[in-house]
């Protein structure tokens, strides 16, 4: 079992939709979890970072935290086509490193 | 602007060529990291490290060499004995007591010809 999993996609959503990206974890002791965006090319870039359960908003971005079922997700409200990219979720080694491991990554495509 | 510089940005090699990529912050961090990248796929971590001359192995660590003289300093050498190195090279650093969060550089995509 990988430490962190995402589906792959693409997850395809139409503009003006609600995005919804998941991802597991299987260490009970994380306890950071982060958002990056990364478009083709680029370097990631960080959307949000969540640390206890439930849910934390920033404009249109949503993190939602469930530490019991180890999942952790990020909803794009009102989805454009610049959110087009590869969303990857990280989580913190939870040995206090400052490591980060990283899921696959899922790519957004939202359609005009 | 504080920031972190990866250099080069594009970089060709030949087979049995060591090669060194350049990361360099003025964010003052402690710690600093690379992960390296292939195409559809996330993030693994090459090496770390936490404090000048200490760093520590990450989950890919063979055929990488590292060294940390410099608080702003932590350039990375892909040697011969890296047996697939094209990808796509990623320098991150944090700050202790932050918010756990990496801060990219870049990054540096090898080709090996």
């Amino acid at each position: 079992q990988k430490e962190v999993e995402q589906n792959s996609g693409p997850l395809s959503v139409p503009e003006g939709a609600i995005a919804s990206l998941n991802c597991t974890y299987s260490d009970r002791g994380s306890q950071s979890f982060f958002w990056y965006r990364q478009y083709s090319g680029k370097s990631p870039e960080l959307i949000m970072f969540i640390y206890s359960n439930g849910d934390k908003e920033d404009g249109r971005f949503t993190a939602q935290l469930n530490k019991a079922s180890q999942y952790v997700s990020l909803l794009i409200r009102d989805s454009q086509p610049s959110d087009s990219a590869t969303y990857l979720c990280a989580v913190s080694n939870p040995g206090n490193t400052g490591k980060l491991i990283f899921g696959q990554g899922t790519t957004l495509q939202v359609k005009p | 602007d504080g920031g972190i510089t990866q250099s080069p940005k594009y970089l060709f090699r030949k087979e049995g060529q060591n090669v060194t990529l350049s990361c360099e912050q003025n964010l003052n961090h402690d710690a600093m990291y690379w992960y390296r990248q292939d195409p559809g796929q996330g993030l693994r971590l090459i090496y770390y490290s936490q404090i000048v001359n200490d760093f520590q192995k990450g989950d890919i660590a063979e055929g990488y060499s590292v060294s940390r003289e410099k608080k702003e300093s932590f350039p990375l050498t892909v040697t011969s004995a890296q047996k697939n190195p094209t990808a796509f090279y990623l320098c991150a650093s944090s700050n202790w007591g932050g918010t756990g969060e990496l801060f990219f550089g870049e990054g540096s995509r090898l080709t090996v010809l």
